[in-house]
């Protein structure tokens, strides 16, 4: 059963960027198509944007459109979120997950257990 | 993309039903089979426990179950178990927008 695995808490300065990583553990990273989903304090999930690793084709909601870069390295089994220009509001856990299957409408199946991210001067 | 559209919470006592609904626009819930439902645990990751609007993936008991009506898709759970006490998310595909997801606001079941 493939789990994944994400880098631990960040804490960071308004302006700075963050970047989190996400790593797959007993199976490729190649075989899915990985989603970023982030859910601030006592709030609801926000989906962020996906990509494809095997083609590193990645796209973002436009809520995040100019910040927000999501890569892939295959060989490293490890996705990653980078995310710019934060403010307090992008204090969140910030969750990988991959979808259940190749096509974009996949529903959202392996979920990683989140990274806290705090945003704070 | 706005978030969809749930009710914050909603109970029941142990062995009754519960339904919660999701309400959408025909760019998201409307326009494709693509809802989907998640459990959330406090301090626990999401877990799928409906995709396609009424499936359910393997080990999901039949006690939950999911339906929809134009813009607005349901979730029920049958027969009430303490262990539902959760958080619960619907999510749509809305396409047309850079292949995005947009999820709903949430509704806290309670097991009275």
């Amino acid at each position: 059963q493939v789990q994944l695995v994400q880098s631990g808490a960040e804490v960071k300065k308004p302006g700075s960027s963050v970047k989190v990583s996400c790593k797959t553990s007993g199976g490729t990273l190649s075989r899915f198509t990985l989603s970023w989903v982030r859910q601030a304090p006592g709030q609801g999930l926000e989906w962020m944007g996906r990509i494809i690793p095997t083609l590193g084709l990645a796209n973002y909601a436009q809520t995040f459109q100019g910040r927000l870069t999501i890569t892939a390295d295959t060989s490293a089994n490890t996705a990653y979120v980078d995310l710019s220009g934060l403010t307090s509001e992008d204090t969140a856990v910030f969750y990988c997950v991959t979808h259940l299957a190749a096509g974009p409408w996949e529903p959202f199946d392996i979920w990683g257990p989140g990274t806290s991210v705090t945003v704070s001067s | 993309q706005s978030a969809l559209t749930q009710p914050p919470s909603a109970s029941g006592s142990p062995g009754q039903s519960v339904t919660i609904s999701c309400t959408g626009t025909n760019r998201d819930v409307g326009g494709f089979n693509y809802v989907s439902w998640y459990q959330q645990h406090p301090g626990k990751a999401p877990k799928l426990i409906i995709y396609e609007v009424s499936k359910r993936p393997s080990g999901v008991p039949d006690r939950f179950s999911g339906s929809k009506s134009g813009n607005t898709a349901s979730l029920t759970v049958s027969g009430l178990q303490p262990e539902d006490e959760a958080d619960y998310y619907c999510s749509s595909y809305a396409g047309t927008d850079n292949f995005s997801h947009v999820f709903g606001t949430g509704t806290k079941v309670t097991v009275l």
